[in-house]
């Protein structure tokens, strides 16, 4: 199994502050993760793909980086709804799919 | 629009059994593999099950192999899971999730339900 571990568990931002998370896979996974926003009592959304390709509809401040064991979500300046909980989640192993532990972003 | 639909959530005593269902609508459901995802009480996201297009090819995650069953109705756009010896470990919002693109597993899930809630418990 790919271990994915996020990093940190708990982001204090202000609004329009830049907000920068780390995720880390166990072993390479190409470029095959995905980032996703949750928020309370929702499911979650997908943001990013292909570590770097934004989905439809998601904002230019939503950018992904990086490939092979190391991945970076960025949020150039931090709109009110970007309040919410981010999961990184690899699909290179696509038999035994996993998620990091999430970082909750909060406002400062 | 693409949707999910979800039920079949409820109260179940440990060793028992639920089916779940996920509705879909809006794409071509055959052509595309979907996934069951849960997230228990508080935690994060684990991937329980996948089923291919065609209903011909499954996988479970080690958690649920041998107790929970994915399969789907194409002629109904309906994904389900058949969830049997119920442990309180299994207590979960269990979301279906289609996989973004088509006829291939290695994608991630563009279109999530809004989840249903199963609850382990004597």
């Amino acid at each position: 199994e790919i271990v994915m571990t996020q990093s940190p568990a708990t982001l204090s931002v202000s609004p329009g502050e830049r907000a920068t998370l780390s995720c880390r896979a166990s072993q390479s996974v190409s470029s095959n993760l995905a980032w996703y926003q949750q928020k309370p009592g929702q499911a979650p959304r997908l943001l990013i793909y292909g570590a770097s390709t934004r989905a439809t509809g998601i904002p230019a401040r939503f950018s992904g980086s990086g490939s092979g064991t190391e991945f970076t979500l960025t949020i150039s300046s931090l709109q009110s709804e970007d309040f919410a909980v981010y999961y990184c989640q690899q699909y290179n192993n696509w038999l035994a799919l996993t998620f990091g532990g999430g970082t909750k972003v909060e406002i400062k | 629009e693409v949707q999910l639909l979800e039920s079949g959530g409820g109260l179940v005593q440990p060793g028992g059994s639920l089916r779940l269902s996920c509705a879909a609508s809006g794409f071509t459901f055959s052509s595309y593999a979907m996934s069951w995802v849960r997230q228990a009480p508080g935690k994060g996201l684990e991937w329980v099950s996948v089923i291919s297009g065609s209903g011909d090819n499954t996988y479970h995650a080690d958690s649920v192999k041998g107790r929970f069953i994915i399969s789907r109705d194409n002629s109904k756009n309906t994904l389900y899971l058949q969830m049997n010896s119920l442990r309180a470990e299994d207590a979960a919002v269990y979301y279906c999730a289609k996989y973004f693109h088509s006829g291939t597993y290695s994608s991630t899930f563009d279109i999530w339900g809004q989840g249903t809630m199963v609850t382990v418990s004597s």
